[in-house]
């Protein structure tokens, strides 16, 4: 079956824009979450959804938001980019909770000017 | 802060060895453990779970897990260059945290 699927996988963005990147779960998989990677501090946890409501927010500005659609797909934006944005954004899905663990997608490398 | 700890390594270990990972928590009512691994320029990937204390085991890979001492470890028996790759242990716990708490990695190298 499908894995994970994100896009785009690359971007380039400047400084002040704004950004939207897309994750489709796993058919039947209906919580979705959303990490930021980066090499200094690791997988930083951003956002989680089950059932279009975000269950729980990680320790980011609000320029961050996130949504879930009601076939499980999510999206997440950033406003006013900043350069220490540019991360590798990765969604994650499982079938209830993250007790089961997650399956990840390939990412969205985004890079910030 | 719920915090996972991992030696940052790099580990490395000849073809062959044991390859020895691990990973202290600070969340006593943790209740999910994971393990994945990551290799560079990829998603990290699931290969290990673990929910009761003791051993699991899956191929040449072990997950241990003592939650009194709020430890988990994964061994990787007759390693394989194939195994390198930053390894990531995660952890969950019930009660309402819905997510996974991840440690910052161990890079391993297996040497041919």
């Amino acid at each position: 079956k499908a894995g994970v699927t994100q896009t785009p996988r690359y971007l380039i963005k400047t400084r002040g824009q704004q950004v939207t990147l897309s994750c489709s779960p796993i058919s039947g998989h209906r919580s979705v979450s959303w990490y930021q990677q980066t090499p200094g501090q690791g997988l930083q946890f951003l956002f989680e959804y089950f059932s279009e409501t975000q269950r729980n927010k990680g320790n980011f500005p609000g320029r961050f938001s996130g949504r879930q659609f009601s076939n499980s797909r999510s999206e997440m934006n950033v406003s006013t980019l900043e350069l220490g944005d540019s991360a590798l954004y990765l969604c994650a899905s499982s079938v209830i909770q993250s007790n089961y663990g997650y399956t990840f997608g390939s990412g969205t490398r985004l890079t910030v000017v | 802060q719920k915090e996972v700890e991992q030696n940052s390594g790099p580990l490395s270990v000849p073809e062959g060895a044991i390859a020895s990972l691990n990973c202290t928590y600070s969340d006593r009512v943790s209740q999910s453990f994971f393990w994945y691994r990551q290799y560079s320029g990829k998603s990290p990937e699931l290969i290990m779970s673990i929910y009761s204390n003791g051993d699991k085991e899956d191929g040449r890979f072990t997950a241990q897990l003592n939650k009194a001492s709020q430890y988990v470890s994964l061994l990787i028996r007759d390693s394989q260059p194939s195994d390198s790759a930053t390894y990531l242990c995660a952890v969950n716990s019930e009660g309402g945290s819905e997510k996974l708490v991840f440690g910052k990695g161990t890079k391993l190298t297996v040497n041919p």
